[in-house]
């Protein structure tokens, strides 16, 4: 069966310092894969997905990044955090084989609080 | 404009209860696929159900109903004898070809079942 991994599940990280949130997907290849973030209170917003190595799509123009260096590994980053990059993010994963319009599935989640 | 609209922001009940939770969805599209995720306090998001948009069968699972009517584009969701592992935010979602088959969310309805 499929699983998805996110770490840390909670970071505490000062304004203006690095970022680097972590995701893999175990069970499959070649899957589709999305960050997502959710304010405070708010539903998700789709920041970044790939539908390989190497390719990555913006939806959110931001001071984040994304990378997909291995085929199941997805990271989030930024050079600077800002306050508002506060949320809880989530990875999620879908199959990439039957197409976009499958289901994704999501991991755990990521609590970033920035001060 | 906002795709998904769950117009329920808060439901609460008392165990045994039913409870239903109403999506409203906007697309163009005459092939398109509907979701429900359920958020638990924990916050990862559970997926719940998938539907395309040809396929105007209710479902049954469990506790679980959902009755899609595209005649309203609604796709409303009941809990029947809620119990208080129901308590989490629902979201409702919808995935369509002119928009890439990228997930949009409606906001969330957060249940709360008291014991």
């Amino acid at each position: 069966s499929q699983t998805i991994h996110q770490w840390p599940a909670t970071l505490v990280q000062p304004v203006g310092s690095p970022l680097s949130l972590e995701c893999t997907v175990e069970g499959t290849s070649n899957p589709n894969l999305y960050w997502y973030r959710q304010a405070a209170g708010r539903g998700l917003q789709l920041l970044f997905y790939s539908v390989g190595i190497g390719q990555i799509s913006s939806e959110v123009p931001q001071n984040l990044s994304a990378s997909r260096p291995q085929d199941r590994q997805f990271i989030l980053s930024s050079k600077k955090l800002l306050l508002s990059d506060s949320g809880f993010y989530l990875c999620a994963w879908g199959p990439r084989d039957r197409g976009r319009q499958e289901t994704q599935y999501f991991g755990p989640g990521t609590r970033l609080l920035v001060l | 404009a906002q795709k998904v609209t769950q117009a329920q922001t808060e439901i609460s009940v008392v165990e045994k209860e039913d409870v239903t939770l109403d999506c409203v969805y906007e697309t163009r599209d005459t092939t398109y696929y509907l979701f429900w995720y359920k958020q638990p306090p924990s916050g990862e998001l559970v997926f719940l159900i998938r539907r395309n948009s040809f396929d105007e069968q209710n479902e049954i699972s469990g506790r679980y109903s959902w009755n899609f009517q595209k005649s309203t584009s609604s796709f409303n969701f009941t809990i029947t004898a809620s119990q208080v592992v129901d308590s989490a935010v629902y979201f409702c979602a919808l995935s369509e070809g002119s928009n890439d088959y990228k997930l949009s969310f409606g906001a969330g309805t957060t249940v709360t079942v008291r014991a």
